[in-house]
């Protein structure tokens, strides 16, 4: 079946401006998860949707970043006023039980943000 | 708070040797599991295999075993008979029990193990 797909692939966007990433999990998957890696930070948890749930904001680096998910499927993570520090490459994974379970996740592809 | 401890940045292993991963990891959670993942150079995330904290006995999935030494907070990967295509990033991975708070995974730096023929 399809796997976790993400877009754009790569996104290149000037100091200042806004981006939308999107990611759309495996079909039937309740979790949904937002990471960021870079070279300097290696892999970062952002952000955690389970169902219906207000989702875990927990690790969103500054209140420059937002997601939502819509219909408890496809999500969009925003970044406003990007920065140079925001280039790096996002992660979606999903999974198909919540977080704090044995369910694997399972990654997407990634969107490389290149912020210029 | 989690955290995983990856301390080899990098291994260079002759194909078809057994390799060792290493990972250890901190956390107060006592319900625990963790992950690793295999990272290419075409960047996809695969999961490899997975043991829970409360699991018996190690984790194999195929080549791959987890050596889990719940006493020394160690889990590490052994990989058999290693071959080329085994050349890629390594990260250990951990995630906190239900309602720990912990929701994400905690990903250690990485191994980048590199396959010679």
């Amino acid at each position: 079946g399809a796997g976790v797909s993400q877009s754009p692939s790569n996104k290149v966007t000037e100091k200042g401006k806004d981006v939308e990433l999107r990611c759309d999990p495996i079909s039937g998957h309740t979790a949904l998860y937002w990471y960021r890696q870079s070279l300097g930070q290696g892999l970062e948890f952002l952000i955690y949707f389970q169902g219906n749930s207000a989702p875990d904001k927990s690790g969103l680096p500054s209140d420059r970043f937002s997601a939502e998910r819509t219909g408890g499927s496809v999500s969009t993570l925003t970044i406003q006023r990007t920065q140079q520090e925001d280039s790096a490459v996002y992660l979606c994974a999903s999974s198909l039980g919540p977080a704090g379970t044995a369910y694997e996740q399972y990654f997407g592809p990634g969107t490389r943000l290149t912020v210029t | 708070a989690q955290k995983i401890t990856q301390t080899q940045p990098g291994m260079f292993v002759q194909e078809k040797e057994a390799v060792t991963l290493d990972c250890t990891y901190d956390t107060s959670d006592p319900s625990y599991g963790l992950f690793w993942y295999k990272q290419p150079s075409s960047g996809e995330m695969i999961f490899l295999i997975y043991q829970g904290s409360y699991d018996q006995q190690n984790a194999t999935e195929g080549r791959y075993s987890l050596n889990f030494q719940k006493a020394r907070k160690s889990a590490n990967l052994v990989i058999s008979a290693s071959q080329l295509g085994d050349s890629a990033m390594y990260f250990c991975a951990m995630r906190g029990g239900p309602g720990g708070g912990a929701d994400g995974l905690t990903f250690g730096k990485g191994t980048h193990l590199i396959i010679q023929p």
